[in-house]
């Protein structure tokens, strides 16, 4: 049972908008800690995509986008292509305990 | 630019110590404002956070894990390393390093390895 919270899974028909959203607690986002987001291609290793809840890295493309209000963040993909097709990840840090960095379950994004 | 290689056993008998390194190509581990950490992947799931070093030593760890972890750096090597202790199958996963970049702003995971299946069995 991961800290925060993503859906499973997401869909869209190319050219589309999607969005995943990541919701967590008192303890972590809702205490105002930052949140950023990774992608994971098949086989691959994890990949910066924004940091700092809405900050896109050099080289990422701005149909990327991110949010976060209260308790929760979310990504938005908008112009869908089947080069995104991949797992999602958000990420926060929790002040429970000392505190740690804490990861969503991921959402696996099918492209249709 | 920055680049990460994990290292060790690709196989560990339960109830003994995973160990594995890190090497860092291409920048000083001891330079700029960078938290070592490492992150492990079951098969078919999630990403869990593991533990974190600051090349003063200062370390934090998940609290499920934190009984049976230790990371360490050699700054001399430009490495750092996990032990994780008395493994069993669940510990089972590709784990992976990373360089942890602290803006000022924001934390964040900026590079990783590309990972190494680490496998727990007899």
């Amino acid at each position: 049972q991961s800290v925060l919270t993503q859906p499973p899974s997401v869909s869209g028909a190319p050219g589309q908008r999607v969005t995943i959203s990541c919701t967590g607690s008192s303890s972590n986002i809702g205490a105002g800690f930052d949140v950023h987001w990774y992608q994971q291609l098949p086989g691959t290793a994890p990949k910066l995509l924004i940091f700092g809840n809405s900050n896109r890295p050099s080289g990422v493309p701005d149909r990327f986008s991110g949010s976060k209000s209260g308790t929760s963040a979310s990504l938005a993909i908008t112009g869908l292509q089947a080069e995104d097709e991949a797992d999602y990840y958000c990420q926060s840090y929790d002040s429970r305990l000392s505190g740690f960095w804490v990861f969503g379950g991921g959402t696996k994004l099918t492209v249709l | 630019q920055v680049q990460l290689q994990e290292s060790g056993p690709g196989l560990v008998n339960p109830s003994q110590t995973l160990s594995l390194t890190c090497t860092v190509s291409g920048g000083s581990i001891s330079s700029g404002n960078y938290y070592w950490s490492w992150i492990r992947q079951p098969a078919g799931k999630g990403l869990e956070y593991i533990g974190r070093i600051y090349t003063s030593g200062s370390t934090n760890y998940n609290p499920s894990l934190k009984s049976r972890v230790t990371i360490s750096v050699d700054t001399s090597k430009n490495q750092f390393s996990l032990k994780l202790s008395s493994v069993t199958a669940a510990d089972t996963a590709v784990y992976y390093c990373a360089r942890v970049c602290d803006s000022g702003d924001y934390v964040y995971f900026e590079h990783w390895g590309q990972g190494t299946l680490v496998t727990v069995s007899s």
